[in-house]
């Protein structure tokens, strides 16, 4: 079975651009976190996504949104792109446990490497 | 506000040697504690830590919790240069309706020859 699967591996923007990240979680996984890592540092929230309603947001400004597809994949996106946006950009996904609750077992994709220049 | 800390921050060892990671948490509404090992880009996931005091094993990884003075440990025996990496550890938690993992800046391991 595939793992989570991100794209572009690699991406070049210069500032003030849009960007748009995509991920596909693990099949039968519903739920879908991204994270930004910065370098020499901890990934950190940003978004988690559940059954295609947003349940939770980091403190990131509302440059950044998100969205998640009937099928669980997900879009990150990111305005007015700014030098301090480049980091890699992780996605995660994890599976249901039911009732409405989310796995805390969380499965990373590659990432998505995003320079700003 | 949530607090993961890991030491060492790095960490140079000898093939075959043996290491203990550590990690204390702060953090609210505390879930369960993660270990990733980070080698270029996608975290793999090592272990999840619900209960204190229950090790987990995998081959030469091993991880213990506890609750009560809010650390964990990563003990890597025998160390392979394979074992190279970041290591991270993340803490989840209920954030509103969200299962948030909040992660330390992890400790760099290099095992040499």
């Amino acid at each position: 079975d595939a793992g989570v699967t991100q794209s572009p591996t690699h991406l070049i923007k210069t500032r003030g651009q849009h960007v748009t990240l995509r991920c596909s979680p693990i099949s039968g996984h519903k739920s879908v976190s991204w994270y930004q890592q910065v370098l020499g540092q901890g990934p950190q929230f940003i978004f988690q996504y559940y059954e295609k309603e947003e349940r939770g947001r980091g403190n990131f400004p509302d440059r950044f949104s998100a969205r998640q597809f009937p099928n669980y994949s997900s879009e990150l996106n990111v305005n007015a792109l700014l030098l301090g946006d480049s980091a890699l950009y992780l996605c995660a996904s994890s599976s249901d446990r039911g009732r409405g609750s989310v796995s805390y077992e969380q499965y990373f994709g590659p990432g998505t490497r995003l320079t700003v220049t | 506000e949530d607090k993961v800390v890991q030491s060492p921050l790095s960490l140079v060892v000898h093939e075959g040697d043996t290491v203990t990671l550590n990690c204390s948490y702060e953090v609210t509404n505390f879930r369960s504690l993660l270990w990733y090992k980070q080698e270029k880009k996608a975290p793999t996931f090592l272990f999840m830590l619900t209960s204190s005091g229950i090790e987990k094993k995998s081959g030469r990884l091993s991880s213990i919790l506890d609750k009560k003075e809010l650390f964990s440990i990563l003990n890597i025996t025998a160390t392979q240069t394979g074992d190279s990496a970041v290591y991270l550890c993340a803490v989840a938690r209920i954030a509103g309706t969200a299962s948030k993992l909040t992660f330390g800046t992890g400790t760099r391991l290099q095992v040499t020859l």
